[in-house]
């Protein structure tokens, strides 16, 4: 299994460029989750889902999108790039195991907003 | 909405020292998680922990759940080389399959 994989691992956009930041996973799990890592705020929950066709936001939500076609694919869309989105962004899978959901973290996309 | 903050946010020591790091909820957790995150990495899965009091021990590592479900703590015994990286704690709110993470403590072990 490779688990739960992220493209790119690298990237640099202008202001006001859209892109879209790829997250698959082969576990099976339904749930899954975007987060951003900025210096001294710990992971932020952008959006997460809980299976195919199901989303709900997190708690930074604005500038974002997601969709959830696939129990796989989970994309994340910057509609258009601010300076304020530069950040690591994880995506995680999840399963259910003793009561709550335990998170399997991607290797992170690095992207900074010129 | 519920807030999770870790205390320290950093943390220097000597190798063989102990360290500790505490996880205070605004609110009641249905259950605790803990995740390393080495330098340049991403999050890794520790332990969870899901009833009052519940005290659980990974080697050198022992984690504690408050008796209120509202707090936590980790507590490395001896520390070594290996255990830089930034210890994060998360709790769900409510029963959902989402996180919302402390902010974390990052260790410095100094050989």
């Amino acid at each position: 299994n490779a688990g739960v994989t992220q493209t790119p691992k690298f990237q640099v956009l202008k202001t006001g460029q859209s892109m879209t930041l790829q997250c698959a996973q082969d576990m099976n799990h339904e749930y899954m989750s975007w987060y951003r890592q900025d210096p001294g705020m710990g992971l932020r929950l952008i959006h997460y889902s809980v299976g195919a066709g199901i989303t709900d936001q997190g708690e930074v939500p604005n500038g974002y999108n997601v969709s959830r076609s696939t129990t796989e694919d989970f994309p994340l869309r910057l509609l258009s790039a601010a300076p304020s989105q530069t950040s690591v962004y994880f995506c995680a899978s999840s399963r259910l195991a003793g009561g709550g959901y335990e998170q399997y973290f991607g290797p992170g996309t690095r992207l900074t907003v010129t | 909405g519920q807030q999770v903050m870790q205390i320290p946010q950093y943390q220097h020591v000597q190798e063989g020292e102990d360290f500790t790091t505490y996880c205070n909820s605004s609110t009641t957790l249905s259950n605790i998680q803990w995740y390393k995150q080495r330098p340049g990495g991403h999050p890794v899965f520790l332990i969870q922990l899901v009833k009052s009091g519940e005290v659980k021990k990974q080697k050198r590592l022992t984690f504690q759940f408050g008796e209120a479900k509202k707090n936590s703590s980790l507590h490395i015994t001896a520390t070594q080389t290996t255990d830089v990286g930034t210890y994060f704690c998360a709790g769900p709110p409510g029963n959902t399959g989402k996180l919302i993470f402390g902010q974390g403590t990052t260790l410095q072990v100094k050989p």
